[in-house]
């Protein structure tokens, strides 16, 4: 199975700031997700996105796909203290829709 | 609101017990619930899929025998640490997939801790 990679593994920012994480994964791809973790605390979905988009949006959140680089990235913009948390991406492949997870990335937003 | 329930959401057990854990969809059916488990700052690695009146599918390297799987109804799947040790303690996360339309989206429980002593 294949498993997606988060970069950066942690991030420190201050309220107010925008805040980037990617993900890269192995192979080719049906969808991917975001999901957020609080500490200690089962995922919150985030979005999906197709194989066959490139962008989404939701509030403060904005999600890119290039699949020609096997990439995906999740902006956070305006962030909160609220924020702090761990980000994960998963993706599923072939006639699977069981997501795999990356390591994370571990947000932590200043306020 | 929440969709996927968990109970317990802790569990602090003794060297060799045996510990349940039940995973409810709320308000949807769900004939396949999969179980993952997270130990501290990493990812959550899929155990097993729970299959409504069939047998569970285990991932390589997770033993069946000590991990039971029992998925008894279209909303309800438990997942039994038998004899359970020191090392099994981690945080243990179910989901259930639910459809709208074409896209499917896998909804997460709150996640169970185990503590073994």
């Amino acid at each position: 199975s294949q498993q997606g990679e988060e970069d950066p593994q942690a991030l420190s920012i201050q309220e107010g700031e925008n805040a980037t994480m990617n993900c890269s994964y192995k192979t080719s791809i049906n969808n991917l997700q975001w999901y957020r973790q609080n500490s200690g605390r089962g995922l919150v979905h985030l979005i999906l996105i197709r194989s066959n988009e490139r962008e989404k949006h939701s509030g403060r959140l904005r999600v890119t796909l290039d699949t020609s680089k096997k990439s995906s990235s999740l902006l956070i913009t305006a962030s909160r203290a609220a924020d702090t948390a761990s980000y994960f991406c998963a993706t599923d492949a072939g006639g699977s829709y069981i997501p795999t997870f990356g390591r994370g990335t571990s947000l932590i937003v200043h306020p | 609101g929440a969709v996927v329930s968990q109970h317990p959401s802790r569990v602090i057990c003794k060297s060799g017990t045996s510990v349940k854990i039940e995973c409810r969809s709320l308000d949807f059916q769900a004939t396949t619930m999969f179980w993952y488990r997270q130990f501290p700052k990493q990812s959550l690695m899929l155990m097993a899929t729970s299959n409504e009146g069939s047998k569970a599918t285990y991932e390589q390297g997770v033993e069946k025998d000590k991990f039971l799987i029992n998925h008894a109804s279209l909303t309800l799947s438990t997942l039994t640490v038998t004899s359970a040790h020191p090392e099994d303690s981690s945080f243990y996360i179910c989901s259930a997939p639910r459809s709208s339309g074409t896209q499917e989206t896998q909804y997460f429980g709150p996640g169970t801790r185990l503590l073994v002593l």
